[in-house]
């Protein structure tokens, strides 16, 4: 299997845009996902196949993937959007993977 | 709704086996368009996955954790089940069972609560 890699944390003020890297060498063949995270609170899904968004996510959430980065942005993030964030791919057996985490701060 | 009501003891002292079972209400687990899954977080650290299992037979396993996983089924109760053996303090974790959708999705799309599970001698 391979790894997936995020940076460990970022900051952004209200307003501004978020923009969270997820990379792999195995991403241009495979998809990412993106999850968020609160405090006591089981992970839910954001993003998913890349560039897809659940319903119920707001649309300040967008992903993309090109080459061996994927990217998940919030746009015009706001105080509740404050969370860790985890990337997630699956290798070619099945092999789940999940990056480390982005622990995003409003300032 | 659909929800995910996890089962199991929650102390376990090193070398004890643990055992999980996830009965999911509302959704019958033989349904060919989800897996079932395993997933932990050992406190303050990120996700990790454990494994995942289909009605379609399919079973997927982390490496590192293969040896000591058994992941079953059991239709009639509409549950899914992990055992974990050999059990240390590094597995001292948050276990979930979830929800994956079949490939090609495969993310997870439904969470149960966190169920702590603490191994102290």
């Amino acid at each position: 299997s391979y790894e997936l890699t995020q940076p460990p944390s970022m900051s952004v003020s209200p307003g501004q845009t978020a923009r969270i890297t997820c990379s792999g060498d195995a991403l241009p063949r495979q998809y990412i996902y993106w999850y968020q995270q609160k405090p006591g609170q089981a992970p839910l899904v954001v993003i998913y196949k890349d560039n897809h968004r659940p319903s119920e996510i707001p649309e300040r959430f967008s992903g993309s993937s090109s080459e061996t980065i994927g990217t998940l942005t919030i746009s015009g993030v706001q105080a509740e959007d404050e969370a860790d964030y985890y990337c997630h791919s699956v290798d070619s057996s099945g092999v789940v993977i999940f990056g480390g985490g982005t622990k995003l701060t409003v300032l | 709704q659909l929800h995910l009501h996890e089962s199991g003891p929650r102390l376990l002292k090193p070398s004890e086996t643990l055992s999980l079972a996830c009965s999911v209400s509302t959704d019958s687990i033989s349904s060919w368009s989800y897996y079932w899954a395993w997933i932990r977080q050992s406190p303050g650290k990120g996700l990790e996955w454990i494994g995942s299992i289909s009605i379609s037979g399919g079973t997927y396993s982390n490496p590192s954790l293969k040896s000591r996983i058994t992941m079953s089924m059991d239709t009639p109760k509409n549950q899914f089940s992990l055992e974990l053996k050999s059990m240390t303090a590094a597995d001292t974790a948050v276990y979930y069972c979830a929800r994956q959708r079949a490939p090609p999705d495969w993310y997870f799309d439904l969470w149960g609560r966190d169920t702590l599970v603490t191994v102290s001698s």
